[in-house]
């Protein structure tokens, strides 16, 4: 079964730092990863996805991941990280539909805090 | 319509009361997912339609939980007899793409509907 976990339950960075949120996950087969981000009262929203290719993914508002097959991590990274990027951070897997995954399993996540 | 739309947005329900949440997909979107979001947790995975066929409801919680689309586009996750427990956001999300499509299948979320079970 598939499963996604992500370590810290909060991280705090100053403005204009690099930020980075960690992912690990375990799936049968080849994984399809993202990341989405939350704000308050509002729903989750898709920010970046890895299927093949590039280990390095680029998303929205500045936001990239990279994957890493031996370390099974799809950490997300900031390189300035700005006040507004203040939200909850959820990590996410599905399986490869190869091996008849079609669900995706979401992290518990990680609360972004960007001090001005 | 331009995103997944829910309803009702906030529901306070009496224990042992049943309720019913719709969730109205982008139109088009064959997959549609239901989730729970408890206070501080990640969303736990209910159900998961392709068009009006449930093909998982392997997380639905107790079969106090039911969800149907009976015509492929609106979906209603409806709760019987509900307990303190049930108390949670309630996320749909829906999918231009089938579930074995080898594509990424990117999840729309819509906003949720916020229930507290007293």
């Amino acid at each position: 079964a598939q499963s996604v976990a992500q370590p810290e339950d909060q991280v705090n960075v100053a403005e204009g730092n690099p930020l980075t949120v960690k992912c690990t996950y375990s799936v049968s087969g080849n994984p399809y990863l993202f990341w989405y981000v939350q704000y308050p009262n509002r729903g989750l929203q898709f920010l970046l996805k890895y299927i093949t290719g590039d280990n390095l993914v680029k998303g929205s508002y500045g936001f990239e991941a990279e994957f890493n097959k031996s370390q099974t991590s799809f950490h997300l990274k900031k390189p300035s990280a700005l006040v507004s990027d203040s939200a909850l951070y959820f990590c996410a897997v599905r399986d490869s539909p190869h091996t008849g995954g079609f669900k995706t399993i979401f992290g518990a996540g990680t609360r972004l805090f960007v001090k001005a | 319509g331009a995103g997944v739309s829910q309803s009702p947005r906030y529901k306070v329900a009496k224990r042992g009361q049943d309720v019913a949440l719709r969730c109205d997909p982008i139109s088009g979107h064959v997959s549609l997912f239901w989730y729970q979001q408890a206070l501080g947790q990640g969303p736990e995975f209910l159900t998961y339609f392709q068009n009006e066929a449930q093909l998982d409801k392997s997380g639905l919680p107790s079969d106090r939980f039911f969800a149907e689309r009976p015509e492929g586009s609106v979906s209603t996750l409806k709760i019987q007899r509900t307990q303190q427990e049930d108390s949670a956001v309630y996320l749909c999300a829906s999918s231009s793409q089938g579930p074995f499509s080898s594509g990424a299948n990117v999840l729309t979320f819509g906003a949720g509907s916020r229930l507290t079970v007293l």
